[in-house]
């Protein structure tokens, strides 16, 4: 079946613009994360979605990245007013639900984000 | 912070069995581990996970130690697919956020 799908694949924007990441999760996914890989480092945690609860925001690096997720589906990152430490690849994930079986997360194949 | 310690690189064969050690003296009774990959310019991909017992599946084999103090990733037979970097991720029950640290690099000779 389908995976997790994100658009776009690769994002080139100026210092202090903004921009907007989209993940399609696996239907019927509830789980939905986003991390963020910067060159040469590990994966990093930023937000968490679960069905209708509060999301985890608390790997969010600063007040001008936000994300929603609308109708328990499609969710989209922002960053406002980029910073060239924004540079990164932003990664998507869903899963069925919460607890063990959460763990496995599906990836979705990232969009590369450069701030120039 | 990864709780778990791998070795940054380990170099195969084609066809040969692939161990990749983990250690993780912290763990507590219900924590899980997990093994995920990353191939080049790809999003993670699940491998396997594991509590006590050991565990097969289709990728692979984890064996997990007596102590579960550390574990195993087994590849039964490389191929140059599984060139990749392999993570081991240790999480409590309820923690749904997976916590890499630098992975092994697994380089598979043909």
């Amino acid at each position: 079946g389908a995976g997790v799908s994100q658009s776009p694949s690769n994002k080139v924007t100026e210092k202090g613009k903004d921009v907007e990441l989209r993940c399609d999760p696996i239907s019927g996914h509830t789980a939905l994360y986003w991390y963020r890989q910067s060159l040469g480092q590990g994966l990093e945690f930023l937000i968490y979605f679960q069905g209708n609860s509060a999301p985890d925001k608390s790997g969010l690096p600063s007040d001008r990245f936000s994300a929603e997720r609308t109708g328990g589906s499609v969710s989209t990152l922002t960053i406002q007013r980029t910073q060239q430490e924004d540079s990164a690849v932003y990664l998507c994930a869903s899963s069925r639900r919460s607890g063990p079986s959460s763990y496995e997360q599906y990836f979705g194949p990232g969009t590369r984000l450069t701030v120039t | 912070d990864a709780k778990t310690t791998q070795p940054n690189s380990m170099e195969s064969n084609e066809e040969e069995p692939v161990h990749l050690p983990c250690n993780h003296s912290t763990i507590s009774g219900t924590d899980y581990i997990h093994w995920y990959r990353q191939l080049p310019s790809q999003g993670p991909e699940y491998v396997i996970h594991g509590l006590t017992s050991n565990v097969n599946n289709r990728m692979a084999s984890l064996a997990i130690a007596e102590d579960r103090k550390s574990s195993t990733l087994i590849l039964h037979r490389a191929t140059l697919r599984d060139a990749a970097v392999y993570y081991c991720i240790q999480g409590s029950y309820n923690d749904y956020k997976l916590s890499f640290g630098a992975g092994t690099t697994v380089t598979v000779r043909a």
